[in-house]
């Protein structure tokens, strides 16, 4: 079946480390998307990416990285100048602008 | 800028019960308007969807209709089921990439 996955599902980081969640998509689709989400909130656009090679900043940019090397794949680096990265990060992609979002099961980051 | 306004919830229904969740938005153009549900532990999945004023999406028993005149897109179910316990995210997107979505509102169905 078509999809996205992203791994892993749980995640945990040490101060002063950076970590990179993966997402990566089989339904051939341009758009990503990287979302965070925080309890009782809506989701925040963090980064996106129209087409391969190319990427845009979101709402919370600060403190993350993304790259989009290949059109299936679309990593999320959270950095240690992020000094909140307790949250749901939600992955997703579309096959443009104004068309639904799917979304991946989410990965939970969590502090240690 | 755009934004959408959720109802706060929680909403707890018993089993067989009406459901609303209302959702108005300020935007600056025509906007597409997007009713997303999260289970527990999950991603979030299209539930429907409405393109221009006046249409109605439906899907699963869920119907909202775009009310240009009251920039409303609130979401309804006639009878709800437990299955239907979940977080419902109201969303608009301006054809320029960037979903803006509501705060979410929790839904508990009892039986």
């Amino acid at each position: 079946d078509g999809g996205i996955t992203q791994s892993p599902k749980y995640l945990f980081r040490k101060e002063g480390q950076n970590v990179t969640l993966s997402c990566e998509q089989n339904l051939n689709h341009d758009a990503m998307y990287w979302y965070r989400q925080d309890p009782g909130q809506g989701l925040r656009l963090i980064y996106y990416s129209q087409i391969v090679n190319d990427f845009q900043k979101g709402d919370i940019a600060e403190g993350y990285s993304v790259s989009r090397e290949k059109k299936e794949s679309f990593p999320l680096t959270v950095t240690s100048a992020q000094k909140n990265p307790t949250a749901f990060y939600l992955c997703a992609s579309s096959v443009g602008p104004d068309q639904p979002q799917h979304f991946g099961d989410g990965t939970r980051l969590s502090i240690l | 800028g755009n934004s959408v306004t959720q109802m706060e919830g929680p909403v707890t229904l018993s089993e067989e019960a009406f459901l609303t969740i209302n959702c108005t938005y300020t935007a600056t153009g025509y906007p597409s308007l997007f009713w997303y549900v999260q289970y527990p532990g999950e991603g979030l999945q299209l539930l429907l969807k409405a393109t221009k004023a006046d249409d109605k999406g439906s899907n699963k028993g869920f119907e909202a209709t775009y009310r240009k005149e009251t920039t409303s897109f609130h979401l309804e179910k006639g009878s709800v089921q437990v299955s239907d316990s979940a977080v419902y995210f109201c969303a608009l997107d301006l054809n320029d990439y960037k979903l803006s979505f509501g705060a979410g509102t929790t839904v508990t169905v009892r039986a």
